[in-house]
């Protein structure tokens, strides 16, 4: 069964660094997320991508953050100067559709473990 | 996209059916009702989707009230692999995905 890939599967940085976290998502998915999740608490979405462009983004997803599709195969999200808060699992999810049944379904990835000391 | 209410945790026994409700009493139209689930961190997994029937798939079934208010997921024969926190979600096509705090669901031997 396709699967989105995620890798590394825990990221550790120091305070200041930057980060790439990296997402493979399933082949024939166009449409493109990122959420991520401070341990203890709800999952929340931070980005969506579609055709090289950003569709939507959150408040948390400010000027640190940025997202690329580098080549046909990956999606990344970098953080430009980790913060101790960005401490979190991120996930990252595609779907085939945005509107369409069932092909609208976003399957996540197994995420990323970011640690920030 | 409506506010869902769940309950913050359940148990239930194994191989016995778990049945896990959701209110979303403000729900409109054109919103569909999906449950996804997060094993212990994992990332969250689809498991069903519907908009006013009733609908059953090899993970679970999920029922829908007449007026969409409400609805339950069931999970038929649990097994301690089904220990995991239950998301509903109400979402429009096309929106993001809003998580609450889910139930939490404990499955006993």
């Amino acid at each position: 069964e396709p699967e989105v890939t995620q890798t590394p599967s825990h990221q550790v940085t120091q305070m200041g660094q930057e980060v790439i976290l990296r997402c493979v998502p399933i082949s024939n998915h166009l449409y493109f997320y990122w959420y991520r999740q401070i341990l203890g608490q709800k999952v929340e979405f931070l980005v969506s991508f579609y055709n090289n462009e950003i569709s939507e983004k959150s408040e948390i997803f400010d000027d640190q953050f940025s997202v690329e599709r580098p080549d046909g195969s990956n999606f990344t999200l970098k953080i430009r100067s980790t913060k101790l808060e960005d401490s979190a699992m991120y996930f990252c999810a595609s779907s085939e559709s945005l509107a369409l049944l069932p092909k609208n379904i976003q399957y996540f990835g197994a995420g990323t473990r970011l640690s920030v000391l | 996209d409506a506010k869902t209410t769940q309950p913050p945790s359940m148990d239930c026994a194994e191989g016995r059916a778990a049945n896990l409700p959701c209110n979303h009493s403000t729900i409109s139209g054109n919103e569909y009702v999906y449950w996804y689930r997060q094993i212990h961190s994992q990332g969250p997994q689809y498991i069903i989707h519907g908009l006013k029937n009733n609908e059953t798939n090899e993970m679970a079934s999920l029922i829908i009230t007449e007026d969409r208010k409400s609805s339950t997921l069931i999970l038929p024969h649990a097994t301690l692999r089904d220990t995991a926190v239950y998301y509903c979600i109400v979402r429009a096509a096309g929106n993001k995905l809003t998580f609450g705090g889910g139930t939490r669901v404990l499955v006993k031997p």
